[in-house]
């Protein structure tokens, strides 16, 4: 049983477009990390929330973490081709991380 | 700072063989985590090593070993392969600061395959 759901688990969309990928747990955690790994490559880290409630901007990404430190989700605006990827979520427990299904995003130029 | 480092980068075994590969965390993080990918599993927790003690343990089988040296460096090893082995096998790095909940950066990966 997977601690961490993310949906959808596939997304394409076209160049232009918004989009949202939701992180959710039954579970608590001490913070929430979003990844991004492109094929044959390791995750690279994108942002890391820690108080219920945060929001996160990077550029064109807007990262939320639920209120009860449970959830999370990734909305991207206007998605570019360089968007596409395998898109991660992963919690932390004390020195634990669990990590989402994945997103995996195409975005069609 | 350099990042995270894996050897080798790519790696081809047949069935029953062993085989060992490497992960150099990022300068000063002192925890090392091992992970296996694979398409339809997604990202499986291995092990985690911190100051040369596994602290924590994926359900894996035996075969599935890891150390890690004085240096923070670490070996995975696993042994009598199988062709379900095949996956890419990602190293993470963290500080483990006390309190939990660090950060981890990953290395490029290995990718493993089995014949």
């Amino acid at each position: 049983t997977q601690l961490l759901e993310q949906s959808p688990q596939f997304l394409s969309i076209q160049e232009g477009e918004n989009l949202t990928v939701y992180c959710n747990s039954s579970s608590v955690f001490s913070s929430l990390q979003w990844y991004r790994q492109e094929p044959g490559e390791g995750p690279v880290l994108l942002v890391t929330v820690v108080t219920g409630g945060e929001v996160k901007k990077l550029k064109r990404l807007t990262f939320q973490f639920g209120d009860a430190r449970k959830d999370s989700s990734l909305h991207i605006t206007a998605a570019q081709p360089g968007d596409t990827g395998l898109y991660l979520c992963a919690g932390a427990r004390g020195n634990q991380f669990y990590f989402g299904t994945g997103t995996s995003l195409t975005v069609i130029p | 700072k350099a990042g995270v480092t894996q050897t080798p980068r790519y790696l081809i075994k047949t069935r029953g063989q062993q085989v060992t590969l490497s992960c150099s965390p990022i300068s000063g993080h002192r925890s090392v985590s091992w992970y296996q990918q694979t398409p339809g599993q997604g990202l499986q927790f291995l092990f985690e090593y911190f100051s040369e003690t596994q602290r924590n343990k994926g359900n894996f089988p035996g075969r599935f070993s890891g150390r890690q040296f004085s240096n923070s460096r670490s070996e995975m090893n696993v042994s009598t392969l199988e062709l379900g082995d095949s996956a890419l096998y990602l190293c993470a790095s963290s500080l483990a600061l006390a309190g939990g909940g660090n950060e981890q950066f990953f290395g490029p990966g290995t990718r493993l395959t089995v014949l």
